[in-house]
């Protein structure tokens, strides 16, 4: 397994500012993931970030609104970027660790972020 | 288009009672699949996955499930619930050697003393 801290637990935002989020690993991972999960529902991922790469989006989510770092095997931050209330929701990051068969995702806490 | 579905979105249990979840798959491919937990507040935790093999696999806090390749489901279940067991739980799915999870939409288990 992995564990996976993720920084801030929980902010409120203004309206058209910025917010970088951070997940860090006890250990060296190859592939991390981004998340997005409205309080109750099931997970969108954002983003796969490999490191020593650009980070692969999913449809419907672009670089210049949620630009991804992974400047090693155990750090990666997502930026969103001029925030609106629809941003309102909780960010996953996630890890996939190599295991017997088939490799598994660990999840960080998350963040829950309100836009106001 | 590949899908897992979760059919409850809540399933009330009693404390002491056998719990089931459901979840049934489709997919083009090799599956492997998964289960994971939410409590309130929290991030996701795996409980579970299944390989190949036995048909019945046991995971974390004395789950178990069972995939069913006939019928393309994979149900966890646990002998005797607790009132602790009460989050959300979600099924994925990875086909083959991609690495990308497919989700199910959640099932909210309550589980009432």
């Amino acid at each position: 397994s992995a564990v996976i801290s993720q920084k801030p637990s929980r902010d409120i935002c203004q309206r058209g500012t910025s917010l970088t989020i951070q997940c860090q690993v006890d250990s060296q991972v190859t592939m991390m993931f981004w998340y997005r999960q409205q309080p109750g529902q099931s997970l969108t991922l954002i983003a796969t970030a490999n490191q020593g790469s650009e980070a692969t989006y999913e449809s419907g989510f672009v670089i210049d609104k949620f630009p991804i770092s992974r400047p090693n095997l155990t750090f990666s931050t997502l930026t969103v970027s001029n925030m609106s209330p629809e941003d309102s929701s909780i960010y996953l990051c996630s890890v996939e660790v190599t295991g017997k068969g088939t490799d598994t995702q660990y999840f960080g806490p998350g963040t829950r972020l309100t836009v106001l | 288009a590949q899908s897992v579905a979760q059919p409850e979105d809540q399933v009330n249990v009693a404390e002491g009672n056998p719990l089931t979840v459901k979840c049934t798959y489709s997919v083009s491919g090799n599956p492997y699949l998964f289960w994971y937990v939410q409590y309130p507040n929290r991030g996701l935790q795996f409980l579970l996955k299944y390989i190949t093999g036995d048909n019945l696999v046991k995971g974390s806090y004395g789950f178990e499930a069972e995939f069913n390749k006939s019928q393309t489901s994979f149900h966890l279940k646990k002998p005797s619930a607790l009132v602790s067991d009460s989050a959300l739980y979600f099924c994925a799915v990875r086909v083959d050697s991609n690495y990308q999870l497919i989700w199910g939409a959640g099932t909210k288990l309550i589980i009432k003393p």
